[in-house]
């Protein structure tokens, strides 16, 4: 079981705003603004999306946006594109003697 | 440019062990830690552990404690991760990751090494 509950899957047609939720507690995402996101496609290594809640880094699209409100983090995607049809893994520093734990991911479909 | 370049696939028999490396290049290897991220068929990803590159201090994943071993080779900016006493549910994919401490989270990853134990 992992740390943060993630729903198993989402789906949104092209050209709509999707969001993927990642539900944690006070000791990890509540507690600290160090929530990131990472996309995986198939057979890839992930890939971060977003760090510190809602950074992103040089090179992703600002279709990806995240934020945090108390205990839970969200992943929104606008524009879908076929391309992002992919697992999606959000991850939080925590408390805990591990420092990072990962969300269960999220199978994103674009219809 | 950062990379991290990973060895290749390994099958292994149950009861043996795997050293599976990861070689960087693009920073100052010292400048970061390393953790190592694993993924089972059809599954997500488990956190293994953590090693500063620094310093060699190490912190594991509480499961593995006592199987798995971190290390890294300054001279060569090589991380190593070995797990002994292979079981069949350690298949997996196995990665590692840069990890960037201000922000924690894993900036860089490798492409992933397949460890396949079967009998």
């Amino acid at each position: 079981q992992s740390a943060l509950t993630q729903p198993a899957s989402v789906s949104g047609s092209p050209g709509q705003s999707i969001t993927i939720s990642c539900t944690g507690t006070s000791s990890d995402v509540g507690g600290y603004n160090y929530v990131s996101w990472y996309q995986q496609h198939p057979g890839k290594a992930p890939k971060l999306m977003i760090y510190e809640v809602s950074n992103r880094p040089s090179g992703v699209s600002n279709r990806f946006s995240g934020s945090k409100s108390g205990n839970t983090a969200s992943l929104t995607i606008s524009g879908l594109q076929a391309e992002d049809e992919a697992d999606y893994y959000c991850s939080s520093y925590t408390s805990s003697s591990t420092h990072v734990v990962f969300g269960g991911g999220t199978k994103l479909t674009v219809l | 440019q950062v990379q991290l370049v990973q060895s290749g696939a390994e099958v292994k028999k149950p009861g043996a062990s795997v050293k599976v490396s990861c070689k960087a290049s693009g920073y100052t290897f010292t400048s970061y830690g390393i953790s190592w991220v694993r993924q089972a068929p059809g599954q997500g990803l488990e956190w293994m552990g953590w090693i500063s590159a620094y310093n060699g201090n190490t912190n594991y994943a509480q499961k593995l404690q006592g199987r798995v071993t971190m290390t890294t080779d300054t001279s060569t900016s090589t991380a190593y991760m070995e797990l002994r006493s292979l079981r069949s549910d350690d298949t997996a994919v196995y990665y590692c990751a840069r990890f960037e401490e201000r922000a924690s989270c894993y900036d860089y990853w490798g492409q992933g090494t397949l460890v396949t134990v079967s009998s």
